[in-house]
């Protein structure tokens, strides 16, 4: 089947503005991944879920973003009051349940840029 | 803190020359590491793990512990190697810290 779809694939706001980005993962992997890539640097961790839950959040910035992933499939990651550093590329990634030794899914990404 | 370091940011290198990608990690844990490429216009994908010993595309990898690296390495360097290279260490709950990256370019 498909692999990680992210959506939109570019982004352009104006700072202040509220942005969401859509993950879809792969049917049927449980395990969900956010990551944030800047210009010149690897990805950043920023939150995984596990189902439905945020397993671990402890990447996100502040309190300005946010992620769900209501039923365990796509997941939407939040950004409020945007502002000039949080321009990046927002990648997605999915395994299979998460445990070790599975391999993680990434998605093409959505590149943000704030204005 | 668990940390990734890929000292070089750009590497060039003839065909049919021999590759290394050079990584070190600070982990206090038992570590486990990875290559993840990204062609140009492609998505980041998986191209070796240490725990799987593989050789994938010709390029291996192998864990140092007593040097705490993890250098990629092919012997012969292909045009189609050009790519962005990135090392990664996995911990926790199965979030990877990743390098800067290397960016490899093959000369024909």
């Amino acid at each position: 089947g498909a692999g990680v779809s992210q959506t939109p694939s570019n982004k352009v706001t104006e700072k202040g503005k509220y942005v969401e980005l859509r993950c879809d993962p792969i049917s049927g992997h449980t395990a969900l991944y956010w990551y944030r890539q800047s210009l010149g640097q690897g990805p950043e961790f920023l939150i995984y879920f596990q189902g439905t839950g945020a397993a671990d959040d402890s990447g996100l910035p502040n309190d300005r973003f946010f992620a769900v992933r209501p039923e365990g499939s796509v997941s939407t990651l939040k950004i409020q009051r945007t502002e000039r550093g949080d321009s990046a590329v927002y990648l997605c990634a999915s395994s299979f349940d998460g445990l070790t030794y599975n391999e993680q899914f990434f998605g093409p990404g959505t590149r943000l840029t704030v204005l | 803190a668990q940390r990734v370091t890929q000292p070089e940011k750009l590497l060039s290198v003839f065909k049919g020359a021999p590759v290394e990608l050079k990584c070190n990690y600070s982990y206090s844990g038992s570590p486990e590491l990875f290559w993840y490429v990204q062609y140009s216009r492609q998505r980041l994908q998986l191209l070796l793990r240490h725990i799987s010993r593989e050789s994938i595309k010709g390029f291996t990898a192998d864990l140092n512990k007593g040097e705490t690296s993890f250098h990629l390495k092919k012997p012969f360097a292909q045009e189609e190697d050009s790519a962005m290279y990135y090392c990664a260490l996995k911990f926790g709950n199965e979030k990877l810290t990743f390098g800067t990256g290397t960016r490899l370019t093959i000369i024909p």
